[in-house]
Parts: C-alpha cells; structure tokens; sequence
C-alpha cells in the first residue's frame, strides 16, 4: 500500500535558524513527489516536484531534495512568513487517475 | 497567475439536505480532481475526472457523491444526503495536458459544516 509519512509532526525555529523536514514515502513507481505550502484555513500552495532520485530544486529559503526512499525540505535562515504546515506527496504511476496521496505535514513555526 | 477557484467558501447545512460545491479549474487544464481535508487530518483523494468520465475514484465516494462538468469551464461535486461526518474542506484541483507528475493546482477550498 502506498504510503507518506512525514516527521517531525511539528518544528518550532528562532528566526535565521536552519533545520530540515523529511517526507518518507512507499509507492509503487514513483511518478512525481511534490512538496505543497498549506496555511490555516487555505488550500495547499504547489512548491516542488521532484521527479527521481538525485534531484533538487530551490525556491527562495527552500531546498527539496529526493531519493529512493525519501524526500528533504531544507529551510535556509527561515523568517516568519515562512510559519505554514508543509505538505508531502506522491504519484505512483499505476495510478490512472493521477491521484496524490498525502502525508500528514509537518506545522512548522518561526518565532522572531 | 491562473487559479483554480471554488464557491462557496464556506455552507452550513442540514443533515440529509443535498450540497453542490463549484469549481473553475484553471483553462486548458484537462485533469479535474476533488479532495477533502477532514480538521486536523490529512488532505484525502475523492475522485479524479478526465475527458468527461470519472478516471478514478476512493473509497470514500461512494454512490452519495458525484462529479459532473456541466459546461467547458465548471467542475462540481454533489453529496446527496449529507451526513454528519461529511464535514470537511474540500478542495477541488487540476493540472495541465501531461497528467502524471505534472503539477497538480488546488484552490483555496469550500469548507462543508453538516449539522
């Protein structure tokens, strides 16, 4: 059964201190892994999709990293602005439909 | 920036009353999908829908749910009978013509009170 766990469930930062969320995924083919920015009461915002194992992309304070088995979001010096519940998750590609299956987030907090 | 937007933001209604939640997903897109996010849990699939035909659907949607896209811009979701634990946010969303792996857009929700 696919599944996507992420930890930790909640990371609490000073401002500029630099820390890493994991996203660990079982997926039978992994078509795309995709990192999404939620905030209270709001839909998930698209931030990456990695595609296979070894690549990166970068977006302002954000790194996402990927491999066989897991996935980084590294924060770089993050600001408050940058509070938001993460979001983690896959496409197999058995899936016809193109269905995500999501991880649980990881609510991070960025105090000043 | 093209967005995927969803009316009502928020309905209150009763037990067993029939809700229709709408959607613009964002033009050009082909791939229609519906998810639900119960408070405190993890964003849920509910179906997905492609060149008018439902592609695949959860569990959860069962013979209470339905999609249909009405005219070349809408896309909704009707729950029939409504019950208690159809409370939720729902969230509708699309992507563009490669389907797998290509970015899959959410809007910003319709949040469903069932009392």
């Amino acid at each position: 059964e696919d599944q996507v766990t992420q930890s930790p469930e909640a990371l609490r930062l000073q401002e500029g201190e630099s820390s890493s969320l994991n996203c660990s995924y079982t997926v039978s083919g992994l078509r795309g892994l995709f990192w999404y920015r939620q905030d209270p009461g709001k839909g998930p915002e698209f931030l990456f999709t990695l595609y296979s194992a070894g690549e990166e992309k970068e977006k302002e304070r954000l790194k996402a990293t990927l491999t066989k088995k897991e996935s980084f979001l590294h924060i770089t010096a993050p600001k408050p602005e940058d509070s938001a519940t993460y979001l983690c998750a896959v496409q197999g590609d058995y899936n016809q439909g193109g269905k995500l299956i999501f991880g649980q987030g990881t609510e991070l907090s960025v105090k000043p | 920036e093209p967005e995927v937007t969803q009316t009502p933001s928020h309905q209150v209604t009763q037990m067993g009353q029939e809700v229709i939640l709408r959607c613009v997903p964002i033009s050009n897109h082909l791939y229609f999908y519906w998810y639900r996010q119960i408070l405190g849990q993890k964003v849920e699939f509910l179906v997905s829908f492609y060149n008018n035909e439902i592609s695949e659907k959860s569990e959860i949607f069962d013979d209470q749910f339905s999609v249909e896209r009405p005219d070349g811009s809408n896309f909704t979701l009707k729950i029939r009978s409504t019950k208690l634990e159809d409370s939720a946010m729902y969230f509708c969303a699309s992507s563009g013509s490669k389907g797998f792996g290509n970015t899959i857009y959410f809007g910003e929700g319709s949040w469903l009170t069932v009392v």
